[in-house]
């Protein structure tokens, strides 16, 4: 699978927007674009994936950038509950084994 | 709304000691994952499954085995833990392999082996 690249970490004040980009310069075409979150002690969630399209759901939104090079996971308004680390992974439509593979994503920090 | 659930949450083992990981979902999936993370470290594949009936090494099986007992469940086995075995072990599942199907985790298994 391609490789992305995030940076190690971010803050975000309460009740503001966070834009968390994401690097995949290498995607091919049959590349999904997943977003999961991990919060302290708890298993991965799954945030949001798209393909080519911006993508909305109840968590975020998913921006993607018409060459696919790059995304943004979008948090409309971060509650402290989003304070996690968040990880940008591509998936291949296809792909023989289908597990994610885990970079080390990006470290969120919120502040009341 | 269950989806993954891991069984049991802690577990400490002495070494050479033997357990089995329980993993059950409820969304009818067909694909089931083991995934153990490390402290400071992203998830690594275990072992998985595509389908009922079949299992596959993943990254890193050395020292475990797996059975996909139906369709709902998916047991990890360590059969003489050893203290490297120490981790997290995580259970996902998704609707299959694909690139489009997102994958669901339980909450863990928070294993200590002395």
């Amino acid at each position: 699978d391609a490789k992305t690249t995030q940076p190690n970490s971010m803050e975000s004040n309460e009740e503001e927007p966070v834009h968390l980009p994401c690097n995949h310069s290498t995607i091919s075409g049959t590349d999904y674009i997943h977003w999961y979150r991990q919060l302290p002690s708890q298993g991965p969630e799954y945030v949001i994936h798209g393909l080519t399209s911006n993508v909305n759901n109840r968590m975020a939104s998913l921006a993607i950038a018409e060459d696919r090079k790059s995304s943004t996971l979008i948090l409309h308004r971060a509650t402290l509950r989003d304070a996690a680390v968040y990880y940008c992974i591509l998936r291949r439509y296809g792909g023989s084994q289908g597990n994610l593979i885990f970079g080390k994503g990006t470290k969120l920090s919120v502040k009341p | 709304n269950a989806g993954v659930t891991q069984t049991p949450k802690f577990q400490v083992l002495k070494t050479g000691q033997s357990m089995t990981l329980q993993c059950a979902q409820d969304m009818n999936h067909n694909s089931m994952y083991w995934y153990r993370q490390d402290p400071g470290m992203g998830l690594r594949l275990i072992y998985y499954s595509a389908s009922e009936g079949t299992t596959d090494k993943g990254e890193v099986p050395n020292g475990y085995n797996v059975s996909r007992l139906n369709k709902r469940e998916f047991s990890l086995r360590l059969e003489s833990a050893a203290p490297s075995q120490t981790s997290v072990y995580f259970c996902a599942s998704s609707g299959n392999r694909g690139g489009n199907q997102p994958q669901h985790f339980g909450d863990g298994t928070r294993l200590s082996i002395l």
